[in-house]
């Protein structure tokens, strides 16, 4: 079982829908991070939280609006999505506040499939 | 810039085989090294690692060793199951004490084993 768990599993939204998505994980970890996983590539990284505060955005649109109300939950706000943002979106966390060390892998859940119609 | 560059799939081998995914980096200063694999309909899951050059990362039953001379780190296991299945990706990150969120993947190459 993943320790970072995410909610809804799938989700199906339309252009004008407002939705969000969730993830959480109670491992202490201090670094939360958004991914967007399109069929047959690799994860592409949107955001990073490093101790509650946005510290990577990689030129997202306002779209997504990515929240951490506090360390152990990050949430994605998606208003007026486009049918190409359907993808896996997935969330991970580290330990170590976003700062790389032997110790500090990535976690990832196992991630929401969002289709937009 | 830094980038991964990983053999193109899929690769289809018959149970137990031997196994080789090649995967070759370009990176200033001195990265670590990362093999994630995801099963389907999961996220992805830390393999095995390597922070410095000659290390050796293992993890049921597969290896990589980072070869600075060669920029290489390439994914063996000596006797692959069906439960290997998967999408094996390589991923190039910070040295220790860098920012976690530049991980850089490569386009992962899906293994299929057939019993």
């Amino acid at each position: 079982d993943t320790e970072v768990t995410q909610t809804p599993k799938h989700l199906v939204m339309g252009m004008t829908n407002k939705k969000s998505l969730k993830c959480e994980q109670h491992m202490g970890h201090r670094a939360m991070y958004w991914y967007k996983q399109k069929a047959k590539k690799p994860p592409e990284l949107m955001f990073v939280y490093s101790y509650e505060k946005l510290s990577i955005n990689e030129s997202v649109p306002s779209r997504f609006s990515p929240e951490c109300p506090n360390s152990s939950l990050l949430n994605l706000h998606l208003h007026a999505l486009q049918p190409e943002d359907s993808a896996l979106y997935l969330c991970a966390s580290s330990p170590s506040g976003g700062v790389s060390s032997y110790n500090s892998p990535l976690h990832f859940g196992n991630g929401t499939r969002l289709t937009v119609t | 810039g830094d980038s991964v560059t990983q053999m193109e799939g899929p690769v289809t081998l018959s149970e137990e085989a031997f196994l080789t995914i090649n995967c070759t980096y370009t990176a200033t200063g001195y990265p670590s090294l990362f093999w994630y694999v995801q099963y389907p309909g999961e996220g992805l899951q830390l393999l095995l690692k390597a922070t410095k050059a000659d290390d050796k990362g293992s993890n049921k039953g597969f290896e990589a060793t980072y070869r600075k001379e060669t920029t290489s780190f390439h994914l063996e296991k000596g006797s692959v199951q069906v439960s290997d299945s998967a999408v094996y990706f390589c991923a190039l990150g910070p040295p220790e004490g860098g920012s976690q969120g530049n991980l850089i993947f490569g386009k992962g190459t899906k293994l299929s084993v057939k019993p």
